[in-house]
Formats: C-alpha cells, sequence, structure tokens
C-alpha cells in the first residue's frame, strides 16, 4: 500500500513551457486535492475532486487545469509555466467526505526560470 | 475561504518542557476542525479531525480541545522531544457546501535537546 504517490519529485522548467504533474492514490479514495506551499503562505488549494470525471476549482486555480478519468489518478497540468508557479505542490486524497483526514504526497518542487 | 489564524508563528522549547499552541476559526457554520503536522523537508501528516463542542483527542503525548462556540483549538504537546519539531497547521471546514480545508499558516515547533 504505497498511499499518495507524485511524480517528478523535482523539475525545473522554462517559462512558456508546459508540463504534468502525477499523482496517484491506492487507497480507493474519492476525493483527491492539489495545493500549493508557497514560503510564509501555507497551503492554498489549487482543485480538487470528488470522484472520477467531477473535478472543479479551490482558490488559486488560474494557470492550472486537471483532470479526473480514474479514481487512482489526479494529474496537474501547467500549460504556460510563469515564475509565479514556482512552489511546492502537494497532492492529497480523502476517503468519502473533507471531514475525513487527508493523505499527502511528498511533493513536486518546480522551479520556472 | 475562512480566515484561519494560528498563534504564536514559531516558538522554541527545552526538551522536557510542555507546551500548547492556538487555532482560531470563525464559529459560524462549523464543521470539523483537522490538525495536521509538518516536519521539514517532508509531507503533512494528519493528527486529528474533530467534530464536537468539547470534543478532546489525544495521541500519545500530544493532544487537541475544540471549542466551537467561541471559534478555537488547543494543541497541547506535553515533555517536548526533539522529534516533536515540526510546524503544526490546523484547518477548519466548514460544510455547507464547500470542499475545501482552509489551512492556517502553522506554528513552528522547534525543541531544543
Amino acid at each position: 500500500n504505497a498511499g499518495v504517490t507524485q511524480t517528478p519529485k523535482f523539475r525545473i522548467l522554462k517559462i512558456g513551457q508546459s508540463m504534468t504533474l502525477q499523482c496517484t492514490q491506492d487507497m480507493n479514495h474519492n476525493y483527491m486535492y492539489w495545493y500549493r506551499q508557497d514560503p510564509g503562505m501555507g497551503l492554498k488549494l489549487i482543485y480538487y475532486s470528488v470522484g472520477a470525471g467531477i473535478t472543479d476549482k479551490g482558490e488559486v486555480p488560474n494557470g492550472y487545469n486537471v483532470s479526473r478519468s480514474t479514481t487512482e489518478d489526479f494529474p496537474l497540468r501547467l500549460e504556460l509555466a510563469a515564475p509565479s508557479q514556482t512552489s511546492v505542490y502537494f497532492c492529497a486524497s480523502s476517503t468519502t467526505s473533507v471531514s475525513y483526514e487527508q493523505y499527502f504526497g511528498p511533493g513536486t518542487r518546480l522551479t520556472v526560470t | 475561504i475562512l480566515n484561519v489564524e494560528q498563534s504564536p508563528q514559531s516558538l522554541h522549547v527545552q526538551e522536557g518542557d510542555s507546551t500548547n499552541f492556538t487555532c482560531s476559526f470563525p464559529s459560524s457554520n462549523f464543521y470539523a476542525l483537522h490538525w495536521y503536522r509538518w516536519e521539514t523537508a517532508k509531507s503533512p501528516e494528519a493528527l486529528f479531525v474533530m467534530t464536537l463542542n468539547g470534543d478532546e483527542k489525544k495521541k500519545g503525548r500530544i493532544s487537541a480541545t475544540l471549542n466551537t462556540k467561541e471559534g478555537y483549538s488547543y494543541l497541547y504537546i506535553k515533555g517536548s522531544q526533539p522529534e516533536d519539531s515540526a510546524t503544526y497547521l490546523c484547518a477548519p471546514y466548514s460544510g455547507a457546501g464547500s470542499y475545501q480545508l482552509t489551512f492556517g499558516k502553522g506554528t513552528k515547533l522547534s525543541v531544543i535537546p
């Protein structure tokens, strides 16, 4: 049982490039989330999903897109990378409700230069 | 998005000292409160999810209380150890059709051996 896995661990992008951050969970959780962590700012929710085929915006969705074709996978897409997207990105999942604890992946450190 | 405040922002304690910190949140539309522990270079791990006014939860030397009427929660650590050094995050959940946790900026605890 690997929990929540994320790839890659680190990535450097040039301005304007695109990339997909991968997130997979093997706990059969319905709810999945993408957060970014900026120094001194805490965790901000980018997008979330309450089940396969259902996604919605969080607090800071601009510049990102997501899809949820299976219960296990919740990739995050950056289309035109900007320096403001330099951050650490965490994927998380929980069972059936936001009232339940969230399990976090190890994070992806992204630098856009 | 809820207004969440954690205090203090950081504190240093000697090994063996007991300590506590506070999470304040709006008392209206309360549904649940999460506490997470976040060690440097790792990902957040759930400590507690609390829902009822007067709730007390305990895990080893760490405990938490909840007052939903006045909108605060305390986290206590008894006999701090160096391995307790981490940032402690709280995140209230308001329900009300939202699927988002709002994370506070955290209290960074350093335990000096």
